[in-house]
């Protein structure tokens, strides 16, 4: 069984530019969460999908953030303008109950 | 609010000394309690899980986990440690089903000869 992918694996940027970070969720998963980890951090949940809807997305910085699930598959999450404190490393994660199955992620760097 | 805590930031052992890591949580149930294992680069491994039941709990690479209600605690635990190991491993909550992971602040596992 495929993992949950994600691209591109690494990415640098200068402040106020725009970025697209890219999942695919284990195929039959209905469930996609997006993390972001910052350095010695915890993953902290930015917004979580149920096939193509919006379930939470409570903690996502709306006013720089954004993200869609269009036909309830993919992922994208994107950050316009980006901030040097928006380097982290932003995690796609999906499940179809308890268990969810991380992707290896993005790391990005904005300086 | 829900909550995991993980109160060593980080921790060096022998190869071959035993390991515990701590973990403690704030659920108002009986919350659904994860170990994960992330290695330099890599996404988050589970190690193990604790729903229900035995309170003793076994994982992958030879890894346990004991769920105390009475200290709200969940630690990890490995009783012989390998070089292989040395990773940062976080402690995560949720309420169940599709509800999403809580993660505590993570503990690094330094590994010395």
């Amino acid at each position: 069984e495929a993992g949950v992918a994600q691209s591109p694996r690494y990415k640098i940027i200068e402040k106020r530019q725009s970025v697209a970070f890219w999942c695919n969720p284990i195929s039959g998963h209905a469930t996609l969460y997006w993390y972001q980890q910052i350095l010695g951090q915890g993953p902290k949940l930015l917004i979580q999908f149920q096939n193509n809807g919006v379930v939470d997305d409570s903690q996502l910085p709306k006013d720089r953030f954004s993200a869609e699930r269009l036909k309830g598959v993919d992922s994208t999450l994107k950050i316009q303008p980006a901030k040097l404190e928006d380097s982290a490393v932003y995690l796609c994660a999906s499940s179809t109950g308890t268990d969810k199955y991380f992707g290896p992620g993005t790391r990005l760097t904005v300086t | 609010a829900q909550s995991v805590t993980q109160p060593d930031i980080h921790i060096t052992v022998s190869e071959g000394a035993s390991l515990e890591l701590r973990c403690n949580y704030s659920y108002g149930a009986t919350p659904y309690l994860f170990w994960y294992v992330q290695s330099p680069g890599q996404g988050l491994q589970l190690l193990l899980k604790y729903f229900s039941g035995d309170t003793l709990v076994q994982g992958i690479k030879g890894f346990e986990a004991e769920f105390k209600r009475s200290q709200s605690s969940f630690n990890l635990r490995k009783p012989s440690v390998h070089w292989s190991d040395a990773a940062e491993y976080f402690c995560a909550g949720s309420a169940g089903g599709n509800t999403p992971l809580v993660f505590g602040k993570g503990t690094r596992l330094s590994v010395i000869a």
